[in-house]
């Protein structure tokens, strides 16, 4: 594709409920980045993927936090039992590499939790 | 452990009067340091990636300029649309594959 697509762009669910967030990197992108944007924060640093493989999940907030890539290609976070403080933008990115290539991100998906 | 510092927090220009915008950084080794825009309810939109001390890069209004310790994002002339967050990055070689964000500089742009 032309850039990196997530979906959905919002969703809104009721606390305790899991979610699933989509990220579509740019085709030929072997690494793959999650972040989590509060309002008026900075980017908070997720987990990331080099293939199919997740070597550092140190940024993952919880247990509750999941995510998979598969294909080296699509990749999902999945959030269980849902709770208001994980009301942010989570945003996705991939690179060439991991090796200081250029970050592209996608427009991020709005989650609120109410 | 790399560290970026942005400065300043937030910037209020008239329409045609240039500045710039610092990031200062520490990283053991420079892989490379990327300047980004992000608009409100947006994702970062990548702007310019730099790789050694003394390049520089332009687009538009926009300069990036590096040294070892900081980079310059130079704005000549800035317009209302210019008016966004500019966010600095690092990638350094320590051994991390994680860039290091720095929070954003929140520009605003009179007409």
């Amino acid at each position: 594709g032309a850039g990196v697509s997530q979906s959905p762009s919002n969703k809104v669910t009721e606390k305790g409920k899991d979610v699933e967030l989509r990220c579509d990197p740019i085709s030929g992108h072997t690494a793959l980045y999650w972040y989590r944007q509060r309002l008026g924060q900075g980017l908070e640093f997720l987990i990331y993927f080099q293939g199919n493989s997740a070597p550092d999940k140190s940024g993952l907030p919880s247990d509750r936090f999941s995510a998979e890539r598969t294909g080296e290609s699509v990749s999902t976070l999945t959030i269980q039992r849902t709770q208001q403080e994980d009301s942010a933008v989570y945003l996705c990115a991939s690179s060439l590499t991991t090796g200081g290539d250029t970050q592209y991100f996608g427009p991020g998906t709005r989650l609120t939790v109410l | 452990e790399d560290q970026v510092t942005q400065s300043p927090e937030a910037l209020r220009l008239q329409e045609g009067e240039s500045s710039s915008l610092n990031c200062s950084y520490t990283v053991s080794g420079l892989r490379g340091l990327f300047w980004y825009r992000q608009d409100p309810g947006k994702g970062p939109e990548f702007l310019f990636t730099l790789y050694s001390a003394g390049e520089e890069k332009e687009k538009e209004r926009l300069k990036a300029t590096l040294t070892k310790k900081e980079s310059f994002l130079h704005i000549t002339a800035p317009k209302p649309e210019d008016s966004a967050t500019y966010l600095c990055a690092v990638h350094g070689s320590g051994g991390s594959y994680i860039p290091t964000f720095g929070r954003g500089t929140s520009l605003i742009v009179h007409p």
